[in-house]
Order: structure tokens, then sequence, then C-alpha cells
């Protein structure tokens, strides 16, 4: 089956640095790529829709100039998280569209980050 | 517009008991509904699907989903409830008509299961 790996599954920095978080799928080519972004005890909130070779579509209310997206290739996205500061402290998750299967999508194991 | 809303926050139930988490759906357009499942700091483990063909869906662990249109309801059953059940389980919208084919959530419903 489809794998998504993500990378770091935790990372603490200190405020005002930048954090970079690698979304691969492993076994497939995705085109689109999604990052969600999970405060505790709450749901996943879209963030951005990440298409190869394009810019990211970003939902209402998140900041493209601080949360870039990057997807260079058909199977890696990016996500980094420009000076971060305490309140983007969460889990972040990507997924990716397998397009060998019927409405596939598969996603990362999660990123926690605490910035400090 | 999609939406999904999940009735109970926290679910609890006993070792061997039925397991009924329940997810009710509001879609403009035929909906495909998902059912995932997040254990403590990890990503999102695919339950089942429902993609408009059999309105009952088995999916992994015992687990399976009634598509009822004319209820807009989509709940998780599980006959008899194991341990290793409890996590985060969380009831999703979307539909290959919507541009960007992204998913809506529901708030999860966290299951917890008594020995």
């Amino acid at each position: 089956g489809a794998v998504v790996s993500q990378h770091p599954s935790r990372v603490i920095c200190k405020s005002g640095t930048s954090v970079k978080i690698e979304c691969r799928s492993l076994d497939f080519q995705a085109t689109t790529m999604f990052w969600y972004r999970q405060f505790p005890k709450q749901s996943l909130m879209l963030m951005a829709t990440s298409n190869e070779g394009s810019k990211a579509t970003y939902e209402q209310g998140v900041e493209k100039d601080k949360f870039l997206i990057n997807h260079a290739s058909l199977t890696l996205s990016t996500l980094t998280v420009t000076s971060a500061h305490p309140e983007d402290s969460s889990f972040y998750i990507c997924s990716a569209r397998d397009l060998r299967a019927a409405y596939g999508y598969t996603f990362g194991s999660g990123t926690r980050l605490t910035v400090v | 517009a999609q939406s999904v809303t999940q009735l109970g926050s926290h679910v609890s139930v006993s070792e061997g008991a039925l397991v009924l988490l329940r997810c009710n759906y509001s879609s403009s357009v035929p909906p495909y509904l998902f059912w995932y499942v997040q254990y403590p700091n990890q990503g999102l483990q695919l339950l089942l699907k429902y993609t408009s063909a059999a309105t009952l869906v088995k999916g992994i662990n015992g687990f399976e989903a009634e598509f009822k249109k004319s209820e807009t309801s989509f709940h998780l059953t599980k006959p008899s409830a194991h341990m290793s059940d409890a996590a985060e389980y969380f009831c999703a919208v979307s539909s290959p008509m919507n541009t960007g084919n992204q998913f809506y959530f529901g708030t999860g419903t966290s299951l917890t299961v008594i020995p």
C-alpha cells in the first residue's frame, strides 16, 4: 500500500527560528499533497494544498509567508514554519493523494512541533 | 458546502461491548465518507471509506459503517470492543466533485475501553 513518510516526528525549536518538515511519498508519485494542523484535543484543519511545480493554495486565515510550502518533486513536499513562535506549537500532518487507488489518500505520521 | 458532525466527543465502553461512534454529514454533492483512527502522537490510519458503492462498508480491525442517505449518517460500529481500540476517531467527508479534493474532518471522538 501507499506509504507517506513525514520527518521529523518531533522537533523542539527556539522562538524566532525556522523549522522545516518533510513529507515524502515513498512508493508512489503525488502531484498533490495536503498539510493539516491539529491542536490538542481538536480536529485536523487543512492549512494548504501543495501542488507539484506550482504555488500552494492556502486556506483562509493561514499566513503563506509564515508557513512556506514547497513541492519541488513528485515525491516531496516541505512545510517550513518561519520565525516560529510558541503559538505555532502544534501537531502538523501531511497527506498525499495516490492516484493508483480509488480516492486513495495516505497520511503521514505527523510532526509534533514545540516552540520554546 | 460539506461538513461532518460527530456526536459525543468522548465515548466509553466496556471491553467486549458494542462500539457505536456517530457521524452525521452535510453535503450539497454526493459525498464520500471516511473514518480514520489516530493513536497518540501518530498520524491518521484509514479504517474504512464509502465511495458510492455498497452502503455497508467493512473496514479493518472489525469495524464497519453504514451509509444512510435518508438520515445523512455514517455511524461506525464494532460488535465487540478490544482494549487496543482505545484511540481518537475522526469522521471525514469529501467528494470527487470538489475542486482540491480536500477532506473536512469532524471534531473527533475519543474512545475509552474499560477492562
